[in-house]
């Protein structure tokens, strides 16, 4: 069952522009992960929320999380054609053993144009 | 990048046939995962290891095995392929299971 839902499933945007993607989860969890990937490639880790943090940035990337809605958002700021990617949502269904089992939404496919 | 090499990166089958993937760590991570990723999917996982010789389930794991005998090489076989294991198949490895996962650059499977 997939435990992340994602919104939009696509989105295109002029480069300088911002983009928002935002993530649903339906349990309780400790962590969600954001990640992206190029076309062709392997999932790169951009960040990791706890449940008891409201919002993190690093660079270009705002992450905010409320779990009371279970939902999560991942802007980027002044995107770039480089910023091209899908963009997927991670969460780890508050595992107890913390074996790392991630459920990863369907992803957001974004288009940086030029 | 995290030293993640998966092999082959691509193969093509027949129904029916045993496949093994391989997935090779140079970062001394104790965890490591096989994914499959399908449209409209997602990524899902279908087994993990948390040590050598210590592994468990995911999500999607009917008609896949696993083995890893060493820290660096994680195992994924499926015993008789179907054109339904179609898909990408990305292996992942991580210090602990509260750390973020380095992925490698995916197998791609087409069982005919």
């Amino acid at each position: 069952s997939q435990q992340g839902e994602e919104d939009p499933q696509a989105l295109s945007i002029q480069e300088g522009e911002n983009a928002t993607m935002n993530c649903s989860y339906k349990t309780s969890i400790n962590n969600l992960q954001w990640y992206r990937q190029n076309s062709g490639r392997g999932l790169v880790h951009l960040i990791l929320i706890r449940s008891n943090e409201r919002e993190k940035h690093s660079g270009r990337l705002r992450v905010t999380l409320d779990t009371s809605k279970k939902s999560s958002s991942l802007l980027i700021t002044a995107s770039r054609a480089a910023d091209t990617a899908s963009y997927f949502c991670a969460t780890d269904g508050q595992s107890a053993s913390n074996t790392g089992k991630l459920i990863f939404g369907q992803g957001t496919t974004l288009q940086v144009k030029p | 990048d995290a030293g993640i090499t998966q092999s082959p990166r691509h193969k093509v089958t027949e129904t029916g046939t045993p496949v093994t993937l391989r997935c090779h760590q140079t970062e001394n991570h104790r965890y490591m995962y096989w994914y499959r990723q399908d449209p409209g999917h997602g990524l899902r996982l279908i087994h993990y290891s948390y040590g050598v010789k210590d592994t468990d389930k995911g999500e999607v794991s009917d008609g896949y095995s696993v083995s890893r005998s060493k820290t660096e090489d994680f195992l994924l076989t499926l015993e008789s392929a179907t054109s339904s294991q179609t898909s990408v198949y990305f292996c992942a490895i991580s210090e602990s299971g509260v750390q973020p996962q380095h992925f490698g650059d995916g197998t791609r499977l087409s069982i005919l």
